[in-house]
C-alpha cells in the first residue's frame, strides 16, 4: 500500500521553464511534507519542505504547495537548469516525526 | 559530500549469507536512520537510533537488526540472506530525535546483490 505518490516516473523540460512535479498521499495523518534531490551515486538531499498548516513555501527556484483537500503537493523549479536534472522524492511524515515515507521518485531531465 | 559515510559501496554475496553494512554519521548527530530502496520503489523507513537506543521502527524484517555504538557510528545486519534483499541501503542521521527544522543527511548508500 503506497501512501506516497508520485505517478510520474519522468519528466522533461527545456531550460529556462518550469518544472512541476507531482506527488499524492493517501495518509491524512501526515503533517510534513519535504521532497529531496538525489543525483546518481550520490544518497538524496534536502530541498524543501513544507508543514499542513501552510499552502505554500518558497526557497529561491523551488516552491511547493500543498493542497490537503485534494490529498497533492507539487514541487515548482523555475526556472528550470540542466543542474537540476535528477531524482526527485517527496516524503512524508507525521508530526515532524522520524519516520519518512517516501514516494518511487520522478526522473526530472532539464536539456539546453 | 553529505558528512555521513557508509561502507562498503558495493556487496555481492549468496543466498543464505550474512552480511553487515557501516554508516558513520555526522560529526555531532545522534540519529541514524536506516533506510531500504529497492528496484523502482521509493525508500523504505526500516529503522532509527538515537544516542544509542532504538526509537522507531519500520517494515523491517526479522532477519534484519541494527545497532548504534557508543561512538554513534550504526550497522546494519541482514541474516540468511534472499534474492528480494538485493536493494540500496541508505543511512542518514539528523542532530536531533525528529527531522522539524532539522535536516536529515544521507549517505551514498550501499548497494547490496544477493546472488
Amino acid at each position: 500500500d503506497q501512501q506516497v505518490k508520485q505517478n510520474s516516473p519522468s519528466l522533461s523540460v527545456q531550460e529556462g521553464r518550469i518544472s512541476i512535479l507531482n506527488c499524492d498521499y493517501t495518509n491524512s495523518m501526515f503533517d510534513y511534507f519535504l521532497w529531496y534531490k538525489k543525483y546518481p551515486a550520490e544518497g538524496p538531499t534536502f530541498l524543501i519542505s513544507i508543514s499542513s498548516i501552510k499552502d505554500k513555501n518558497e526557497d529561491g527556484r523551488f516552491t511547493v504547495f500543498l493542497n490537503k483537500s485534494a490529498k497533492h503537493l507539487s514541487l515548482h523549479i523555475v526556472p528550470s537548469q540542466p543542474g537540476d536534472s535528477a531524482v526527485y522524492f517527496c516524503a512524508a511524515s507525521v508530526g515532524y516525526g522520524n519516520k519518512l515515507v517516501f514516494g518511487a521518485g520522478t526522473i526530472l531531465r532539464v536539456k539546453s | 559530500d553529505s558528512g555521513v559515510t557508509q561502507t562498503p559501496k558495493h556487496l555481492i554475496t549468496a543466498t543464505g549469507q550474512r552480511v553487515t553494512l557501516r554508516c558513520s554519521p555526522r560529526s555531532g548527530d545522534l540519529s541514524v536512520y536506516w533506510y531500504q530502496q529497492s528496484l523502482d520503489q521509493g525508500l523504505q523507513f526500516l529503522i532509527q537510533y538515537y544516542n544509542g537506543e532504538e526509537r522507531a521502527k519500520g517494515n523491517i524484517l526479522e532477519r534484519f537488526s541494527a545497532q548504534q555504538f557508543p561512538d554513534l557510528h550504526s550497522e546494519l545486519n541482514l541474516s540468511s540472506l534472499e534474492l528480494g534483499d538485493s536493494a540500496l541501503y541508505f543511512c542518514a542521521s539528523s542532530a536531533n530525535l525528529d527531522i522539524q527544522n532539522t535536516e536529515a543527511f544521507f549517505g551514498q548508500g550501499t548497494r547490496l546483490t544477493v546472488v
